[in-house]
């Protein structure tokens, strides 16, 4: 399967305790999203990253927050004093752009990790 | 900044019938592109149609439509001979045409939730 992979699927930690999460998107693609999906509601923005730049962040990616992609490849995201409204299913989708080729715009998405702060 | 609504919390349809469901956006934008999502339980969200602003034919994927009307800014989901399968969250998306260098992420409304119903 060479689809969007995130690890791990579940987390579960204490409120204060900090967690990170990572995402392998398809190979090929040089675009990577992290969306937040909260109950009820459809994904949020958090941040992309075009290769290795990350080139946007949302405001609801708070200071605790911080995500990467060395090399370009797959990504992490860490959050720091992980707090209750955390809680939440994070996606990993990504992309190509216009000149990689490919279906364009399409955003693979990843199954997701779903985090529970106690 | 651009807005995705979907009015229908939940739909229920019978196995065979045909389903329509809501959209609307708001956007300042004349180029943009917009799709529809689906998120089976526990599954990861896949890409079940796409509609470019700019044309004015609606796009068509087997048994899933769209109504799209600009001006009203609509873009409804049509579900055609039902399936067990079709059961998921469908979210709709709206996503910038400019893919040049931010504003790549979608932007997602709330979901309606499906149900059919054997």
């Amino acid at each position: 399967d060479t689809g969007v992979s995130q690890d791990p699927r579940h987390k579960i930690t204490k409120r204060g305790q900090n967690v990170t999460f990572r995402c392998d998107p398809i190979s090929e693609h040089n675009r990577l999203y992290w969306y937040r999906q909260t109950l009820g509601q459809g994904p949020e923005f958090l941040t992309y990253f075009q290769n290795e730049a990350q080139l946007e962040k949302s405001r609801l990616l708070s200071d605790r927050f911080s995500a990467e992609r060395p090399k370009g490849s797959f990504s992490t995201l860490e959050i720091q004093r992980t707090e209750q409204g955390d809680s939440a299913m994070y996606l990993c989708a990504s992309s190509v752009t216009r000149d990689t080729g490919g279906p364009p715009y399409e955003q693979y998405f990843g199954p997701g990790t779903r985090l529970t702060v106690t | 900044a651009q807005t995705v609504t979907q009015s229908q919390p939940e739909m229920s349809v019978q196995e065979a019938e045909t389903v329509t469901l809501s959209c609307t956006y708001d956007t300042s934008e004349s180029d943009y592109y917009l799709f529809w999502y689906k998120q089976p339980p526990s599954r990861q969200m896949i890409l079940v149609i796409r509609q470019e602003a700019y044309k004015q034919q609606n796009a068509t994927e087997n048994r899933f439509s769209v109504n799209f009307q600009k001006a009203a800014k609509s873009f409804s989901l049509k579900i055609s001979d039902s399936q067990l399968g079709d059961a998921a969250m469908y979210f709709c998306a709206y996503r910038r045409a400019y893919y040049g260098g931010s504003q790549g992420n979608l932007i997602f409304g709330k979901g309606t939730k499906l149900s059919v119903k054997p």
